[in-house]
């Protein structure tokens, strides 16, 4: 089983809007990630938490706010963002550093 | 950032005829990962390599790792109209398995 679980599906917003996109991953992975990805470009790493702390952010704006609150799960808080912000969020993990990362499926976001 | 570069941007292909596309940096790198995206999906993992000049085959795709450990490819054989998808390669560095660095994409397109 490589299954990452990304909830909702698609997600529309507006900027003064508060959201939370979701992940679960139940492979005992201890590495999970965010990305965002633009349309035809590669991802981009925002966030990687390892054994359920944070251990690298991308200098992110801070109306994205990561938490993870077991090791089966990841959550990406969403607050006052832009429309450039539309994009597709992925989910990612993998057993260990340099080991081969899992996606889910996305999350397309679209901020009006 | 750093970044590989993958070629070629993109492809237009006959049903049944090979495809073949590669990754090349300047920098030395430990793993290699190739991936297929689908519009709206995730990457999805389809090669890993660990090892210079290891080859490995899933189906009718074919990735090897190169010897100076600073390129790969991949080859798609008697392609079929579901293989339309861009392809990213991704690398992880020597010395630093904290991020992986990605290609730009392959898009391919398959002409039944």
């Amino acid at each position: 089983d490589t299954e990452v679980t990304q909830t909702p599906k698609h997600l529309v917003m507006g900027m003064t809007n508060k959201k939370s996109l979701k992940c679960e991953q139940h492979m005992g992975h201890r590495a999970m990630y965010w990305y965002k990805q633009k349309a035809k470009k590669p991802p981009e790493l925002m966030f990687v938490y390892s054994y359920e702390k944070l251990s690298i952010n991308e200098s992110v704006p801070s109306r994205f706010s990561p938490e993870c609150p077991n090791s089966s799960l990841l959550n990406l808080h969403l607050h006052a963002l832009q429309p450039e912000d539309s994009a597709l969020y992925l989910c990612a993990s993998r057993r260990t550093r340099g080991e081969k990362l899992f996606f889910g499926s996305g999350t397309q976001l679209s901020v009006l | 950032g750093q970044q590989l570069n993958q070629s070629p941007q993109s492809m237009f292909i006959q049903e049944g005829e090979d495809v073949s596309m590669n990754c090349t940096s300047s920098s030395i790198f430990n793993t290699w990962l190739w991936y297929k995206q689908e519009p709206g999906e995730g990457p999805v993992l389809l090669i890993a390599l660990y090892k210079a000049g290891e080859l490995t085959s899933n189906g009718r795709l074919t990735a090897q790792f190169g010897i100076t450990r600073k390129d790969s490819f991949l080859n798609i054989s008697a392609s079929i109209p579901s293989d339309v998808g861009i392809y990213f390669c991704a690398g992880q560095l020597a010395g630093n398995n904290r991020k992986l660095i990605w290609g730009l994409g392959t898009s391919l397109a398959v002409n039944p």
